[in-house]
């Protein structure tokens, strides 16, 4: 079965701060990833799709990367909104990362 | 505009058979392309995929769940239902569906995925 690794699990940064968070799979055959949001109490909301392509709404500072077994989502200037955790999710079998809480320094 | 609304019991007992209905608006099961999916996600877990459904009667099942789960569509009706059978203490969870569109994936090897993009809040099942 394949494993999803999602790192770091807790993160804390500075507002304007880049900050990246990585998932991993343990297999690397044409995976693609989703990255979803979500804050206490409210439904998961989609960021990215297919690896890379910005959700229609979605702030611009988000991005995702990554091909073969690593893959990313940065967040280029941290804003106090974005304080939420965040899953990665293997769109290949939909299997979702353990999620990294993001707080603010 | 998407929105789905999830409703079933709040309270199940453990062996029982827990069904989930899924209410949907802003969109058709008949459209090509479109799907519902059901995620749940225990109290401070990570979501867990459960199963999927799209236009043409295509069903995606969580296979971690040992044939527990049944997914229906009533598109008529613009509902979605899931049935878990032999529910334990452990599949306490929010149980949400959302909305999917469906995505082609350059290979090789080439496949199609399906996106959550529209969720709705959920539905809180405790068992026990």
């Amino acid at each position: 079965d394949i494993q999803l690794t999602q790192s770091p699990a807790f993160l804390s940064a500075s507002i304007g701060d880049r900050v990246t968070i990585t998932c991993r799979t343990s297999q690397g055959m044409n995976n693609y990833v989703a990255w979803y949001q979500q804050r206490p109490g409210k439904a998961p909301q989609l960021l990215v799709y297919g690896t890379s392509a910005l959700e229609s709404g979605a702030p611009s500072r988000f991005s995702g990367s990554g091909s073969g077994t690593e893959f990313t989502l940065t967040i280029s200037s941290l804003q106090p909104e974005d304080c939420a955790t965040y899953f990665c999710q293997h769109l290949n079998t939909y299997l979702f990362g353990q999620g990294t809480k993001v707080e603010i320094k | 505009q998407i929105t789905l609304k999830e409703s079933g019991p709040t309270l199940a007992r453990p062996t029982e058979t827990l069904t989930v209905t899924c209410t949907f608006s802003g969109f058709s099961l008949r459209t090509s392309g479109a799907a519902v999916g059901w995620i749940r996600q225990a109290p401070g877990k990570a979501p867990e995929w459960l199963a999927l459904i799209s236009w043409d009667n295509d069903r995606r099942l969580n296979p971690s769940l040992n044939n527990r789960l049944t997914i229906t569509k009533d598109s008529p009706g613009n509902r979605v239902v899931l049935t878990m059978t032999n529910v334990d203490r452990v599949d306490t969870a929010t149980y949400f569906c959302a909305h999917a569109r469906r995505h082609y994936a350059s290979g090789p090897p080439a496949f199609y995925y399906f996106v959550m993009d529209v969720w709705g809040l959920g539905t809180t099942v405790t068992v026990s």
